[in-house]
């Protein structure tokens, strides 16, 4: 079965604090994915990687980073957080098979107060 | 036009009713389409695919495509009440990059 993990379930922040999410899959998948999810708005996508020390801006960039260093794994980096990224942070990862869908991890419920 | 359009309902039925949630999507390139199941508080999960135009069934879920209406539906027979979710449509887009994009989904209701 695929695994997609990340670091925390939970997570509370103060405003300008650097915050790190990290996802960890173990398929060997070259395409990994940030979204974030909120009542009303749905899923949207900030980044994402088609193989390793690459990235491409997803519908909503701005205030985040990626960092994709090791196949495996795919950081989103909150430079200096704010409230309003008080959201759910869900990763994700597939293969370039045009038949695979996306793997989600359980998802990181951020608070920044 | 949104690029991929699902009415946000709800949509309740009784227990053992068919519930029938649509999707239309705007990029005539797509080529795969997902539909996710995702519960309140937790992560989507994959629950059904469809490549070909026409009718994938899989036990009580039954997706229908028809690429040239830009269309996907997915049909459940024998709705339980732990049917009760948000349901994401999500088309696979033209570019091998693994992107989909996402409705914002159906919320269904399955009462008792």
């Amino acid at each position: 079965d695929v695994k997609v993990t990340q670091s925390s379930r939970y997570l509370v922040k103060r405003t300008g604090e650097k915050v790190f999410l990290e996802c960890v899959q173990d398929m060997d998948h070259e395409n990994m994915f940030w979204y974030r999810q909120d009542p009303g708005l749905g899923l949207r996508l900030i980044y994402f990687s088609y193989d390793v020390k690459m990235k491409e801006k997803g519908d909503i960039p701005e205030g985040y980073s990626v960092s994709r260093e090791k196949k495996e794994r795919f950081s989103l980096i909150l430079e200096s957080a704010s409230t309003n990224q008080t959201s759910m942070y869900l990763c994700a990862s597939s293969s370039t098979h045009r038949t695979d869908t996306q793997y989600f991890g359980p998802g990181t419920r951020l608070t920044v107060l | 036009q949104k690029e991929v359009e699902q009415n946000s309902g709800p949509l309740s039925v009784p227990e053992g009713a068919i519930a029938s949630l649509n999707c239309t999507y705007s990029d005539r390139g797509s080529q795969s389409f997902f539909w996710y199941r995702q519960y309140s508080g937790k992560s989507p999960e994959l629950i059904m695919f469809i490549y070909s135009n026409g009718d994938k069934e899989d036990g009580r879920f039954t997706a229908q495509l028809n690429k040239a209406s830009q269309y996907v539906s997915l049909l459940i027979r024998d709705s339980q009440p732990s049917d009760s979710a948000t349901y994401l449509c999500a088309p696979r887009g033209s570019s091998n990059t693994g992107k989909l994009i996402f409705g914002q989904g159906t919320t269904l209701q399955v009462k008792p």
